[in-house]
């Protein structure tokens, strides 16, 4: 499978506990989004990152998130401490970014996911 | 701030009636449209891009700048067209991230 791959599919953890998710994107895409679902809305916009650098982070990232890009390829998002609220469907997506203007690198290719349940 | 209304959560619909999912959105500068679509048990993907102007399994969709709207239509649904449905801009300002509605689930009775 040469798309976006993220591990683990699922992940049940006790509350106060930490997590981390990875994602491997397609090799020659330098854009890396991160995303929350929860039920019954759409993908919701936690962060991206450009090759290594992380560039925008939205204000659901709490403290408790962070995610890294060593190396520009693959990504993780941990989630310390745990709360029941963190339950969620996490997607990463990848584009080719670079340039300026609207291309066809805009399109985003996404993971699978990762379905975090916080008991 | 960015913004997308897509209004019906569910739109239910017999097989070889039209469709229109409905999107409008609040976005600044001009972004780019999308509607993505998401099977049951698959990952999402891209359904179409206004720029391409082109027809993807019966689908279009018409950009509406005064409006803001994007709606996606298609003349005679099909029970394989039963999916989530959500519309979605990015723009180069805004790092290219798609910001996406609540989305519209599509059921298409036989």
């Amino acid at each position: 499978d040469t798309g976006v791959s993220q591990d683990p599919r699922h992940k049940i953890t006790k509350r106060g506990q930490n997590v981390t998710f990875r994602c491997d994107p397609i090799s020659e895409h330098n854009r890396l989004y991160w995303y929350r679902q929860t039920l019954g809305q759409g993908p919701e916009f936690l962060t991206y990152f450009q090759n290594e650098a992380q560039l925008e982070k939205s204000r659901l990232l709490s403290d408790r998130f962070s995610a890294e890009r060593p190396k520009g390829s693959f990504s993780t998002l941990e989630i310390q401490r745990t709360e029941q609220g963190d339950s969620a469907m996490y997607l990463c997506a990848t584009n080719g970014g670079g340039g300026q203007g609207i291309s066809r690198n805009t399109e985003a290719f996404f993971g699978q996911g990762t379905r975090l349940t916080v008991v | 701030a960015q913004r997308v209304t897509q209004p019906e959560k569910l739109l239910s619909v017999f097989k070889g009636a039209p469709v229109e999912l409905k999107c409008n959105y609040s976005y600044s500068g001009s972004p780019e449209l999308f509607w993505y679509v998401q099977y049951s048990r698959q990952r999402l993907q891209l359904l179409l891009r206004h720029i391409s102007r082109e027809s993807i399994k019966g689908f279009t969709a018409d950009l509406n700048k005064g409006e803001t709207s994007f709606h996606l239509k298609k003349p005679f649904a099909q029970e394989e067209d039963s999916a989530m449905y959500y519309c979605a801009p990015a723009g180069v300002p805004h790092g290219n991230k798609l910001v996406f509605g609540a989305g519209t689930i599509l059921r298409v009775k036989s």
